[in-house]
């Protein structure tokens, strides 16, 4: 079975820095997907970047970027400029990679609860 | 993406009572989730919603109590029934597009039994 590990309940950062989330995982897998999910306050479920474990490239979207470190089986979330519009609660989460038909559900970390101050 | 339209968005609910979560895509999904956020939690995986068979269970929630339908591509519900305090929470429906695609949520039905 697979486990998300987020090590840091809570984390602030100031308007305009810089902040990094932390990640690590335990998988026998060889081919999975890693992802970073936003919930703000509203509930709703926001993907925020996704990774292939094959790719070494580490996933870029705008001002998020990962560090993904396979042999490590850590990955982890920068968040740069950051604005007030990013105070959420940031999952990251596993999933397996399937071959044929189907897809295999996600497993999530516990969170780590990121507030923006001005 | 699908968007997901999920209802009702919050109730609050007497102990015994059981209340339907309905889920509905804009457009045909081959897998639905069903997860559960208790307060200041995770998401915890309470099933795969299936078309045409009977819903996957994960360990530790059963079918009398979160009975599940999918009678089409686009359509479930999750029921929680005999519900007690406990059972409060956040019910997220997702889906996903295809075969490796992310997940896509709902909003999620906040759920308060008294």
């Amino acid at each position: 079975a697979q486990t998300v590990t987020q090590s840091q309940p809570e984390m602030s950062v100031q308007e305009a820095e810089t902040v990094t989330l932390s990640c690590t995982y335990d998988t026998s897998e060889n081919n999975y997907y890693l992802f970073w999910y936003k919930q703000p306050p509203s509930r709703q479920m926001i993907l925020v970047i996704r990774q292939e474990a094959y790719k070494q490239q580490n996933a870029t979207e705008n001002r998020f970027s990962v560090n993904f470190q396979k042999a490590a089986k850590s990955f982890s979330l920068k968040i740069s400029d950051s604005q007030l519009g990013d105070t959420a609660m940031y999952f990251c989460a596993f999933m397996k990679r399937e071959e044929n038909s189907g897809n295999t559900p996600l497993v999530f970390g516990k969170g780590t609860r990121l507030s923006v101050i001005a | 993406s699908a968007v997901i339209s999920q209802k009702p968005s919050r109730d609050i609910c007497q102990r015994g009572t059981s209340l339907t979560i309905q889920c509905q895509v804009d457009s045909q999904v081959t897998m639905m989730f069903w997860y559960r956020q208790q307060p200041g939690q995770s998401l915890t995986l309470i099933a795969t919603a299936n078309q045409g068979s009977e819903a996957t269970y994960e360990s530790g929630f059963v079918i009398d109590k979160f009975p599940i339908s999918r009678p089409n591509l686009t359509f479930s519900t999750l029921t929680v029934s005999n519900m007690s305090p406990e059972d409060s929470s956040i019910y997220l429906c997702s889906v996903t597009t295809g075969v490796n695609s992310p997940l896509h949520f709902g909003n999620g039905t906040r759920l308060t039994v008294t």
